[in-house]
């Protein structure tokens, strides 16, 4: 069975520190994908990382991915109040995307 | 502009009952999706569909169906509704590629089944 998993689950961060979240997953996928999801509304998309090695960043946020690892990773800098969010991430081994279960970020002042 | 729109923002159903939730999307999509996300366990695929009149059972189709008759719109049927479908249900559509398939969701529906 293909697991997703991120960690941690939930995270409160203090406004202007750094922090990482952590996905691993049990497939072979060069494809990963980053969402955001505010509390009460639907997904958006933040990221798509297609290839070993791939880092995107938009922001306060950095995504990277090592398909060997079968590990990405979304790395928070100097965060802000507005980056209070759930964030998941998903593969896409060729048929379908599998989401891990979010992990539930709170910035706090 | 992406658009993908459900028919309910929120809706109670008592058990039983035969519970339509319609999706459509303006992008001419190929690729439909329904999820359900419960706390602490993600968002898990009912179904999706790759061409109007296709279907695929994803990883939780059991106890509901759907039905793909125009391609911009994606119906999820619950034949009988019961309590353990009480859920956010969300829609996506998507297409692929060279850059990779990015899957525009649309607001979800709340569903209490009492």
């Amino acid at each position: 069975e293909l697991k997703v998993e991120q960690n941690p689950l939930f995270l409160s961060m203090q406004e202007g520190k750094n922090y990482t979240i952590y996905c691993n997953y049990s497939t072979t996928s060069d494809r990963l994908y980053w969402y955001r999801q505010d509390p009460g509304k639907s997904l958006e998309s933040l990221f798509v990382l297609l290839s070993n090695g791939a880092v995107k960043q938009e922001g306060r946020l950095m995504a990277s991915l090592d398909t060997k690892a079968r590990l990405s990773t979304l790395h928070i800098t100097a965060a802000v109040h507005d980056l209070s969010a759930t964030y998941f991430c998903a593969v896409d081994p060729g048929n379908q995307f599998y989401f891990g279960t979010g992990t539930s970020l709170t910035v706090i002042p | 502009d992406v658009k993908v729109t459900q028919s309910s923002r929120y809706l109670v159903k008592r058990t039983g009952e035969k519970v339509f939730l319609e999706c459509v999307q303006d992008m001419d999509h190929e690729n439909m999706f329904w999820y359900r996300q419960d706390p602490g366990l993600g968002l898990r695929l009912i179904y999706f569909s790759y061409d109007v009149k296709m279907k695929e059972k994803g990883d939780i189709p059991e106890g509901y169906s759907v039905s793909r008759e125009k391609k911009e719109r994606f119906s999820l049927i619950l034949e009988s509704a019961s309590t353990n479908q009480t859920s956010m249900y969300l829609c996506a559509s998507s297409f692929w590629t060279e850059r990779g398939e990015t899957q525009y969701f649309g607001p979800g529906t709340r569903l209490l089944v009492l």
